[in-house]
């Protein structure tokens, strides 16, 4: 398995532009989330969703959408990108289930606006 | 709102020693704490984690502590090797009714821990 998958790993806006920042994950997992992760901070979190067409909002969803068409994929879509959107963004998956609440975390997109 | 944070954001230890990471949260209703490592340039994984009707959970030299009483958490983690060396991250959230998150975790500032050779 590859686990979950992010891309692009390093991007450069300028503000007002729009991009979407793609997660993927092969386990098969019904939960997905998108966190941002700020210098110096712990992660908070953007959207996320528990399955297929099922999406919610977590503490900081402002200049972001999600949608959740497969199991498999959940981008996360910048519509007009913000120097305050620069950050770390980490996509994780889950089962809904089980004794614990492991979250698989992806590697991560850079992203840079100017 | 209510959040999770860590009494020290750095830790410098030798090599062979232990190590205890401290982590303040302050929702009394939280029920389940993760902690989390995080290598430079990596996401977060996850180390260990603990339910508010456990004191103590153990795994491979590490070790969970939780005092609901002050709302405390640490991790120990035992004889220290460089590879240790990254953010450590606690996490708090409040379990449904089931008793299965839904991932939606807060998270601590961070502590960094160094391990000098």
């Amino acid at each position: 398995n590859a686990g979950v998958t992010q891309t692009p790993k390093f991007q450069v806006l300028k503000t007002g532009q729009s991009m979407t920042l793609q997660c993927a994950q092969d386990m098969n997992h019904e939960y997905m989330s998108w966190y941002r992760q700020d210098p110096g901070m712990g992660l908070r979190l953007i959207h996320y969703s528990v399955g297929a067409g099922i999406t919610d909002q977590g503490e900081v969803p402002n200049g972001y959408n999600v949608s959740r068409s497969t199991t498999e994929d959940f981008p996360l879509r910048l519509l007009s990108a913000a120097p305050s959107q620069t950050s770390v963004y980490f996509c994780a998956s889950r089962r809904t289930s089980g004794p614990t609440d492991t979250q698989y975390f992806g590697p991560g997109t850079r992203l840079t606006v100017l | 709102g209510e959040s999770v944070g860590l009494h020290l954001p750095t830790l410098s230890v030798q090599e062979g020693d232990n190590s205890i990471i401290n982590c303040a949260y302050s929702n009394s209703a939280s029920d389940y704490f993760i902690w989390y490592k995080q290598e430079s340039g990596k996401g977060p994984q996850f180390i260990i984690d603990i339910r508010s009707n456990m004191d103590k959970r153990q795994g491979q030299r590490v070790t969970v502590l939780l005092n609901k009483t002050v709302k405390h958490l640490s991790l120990q983690i035992a004889a220290t090797q460089p590879g240790d060396s990254a953010v450590y991250f606690c996490a708090e959230t409040l379990s449904n009714a089931g008793g299965t998150s839904y991932g939606k975790l807060t998270f601590g500032q961070g502590t960094i821990l160094t391990v000098h050779p």
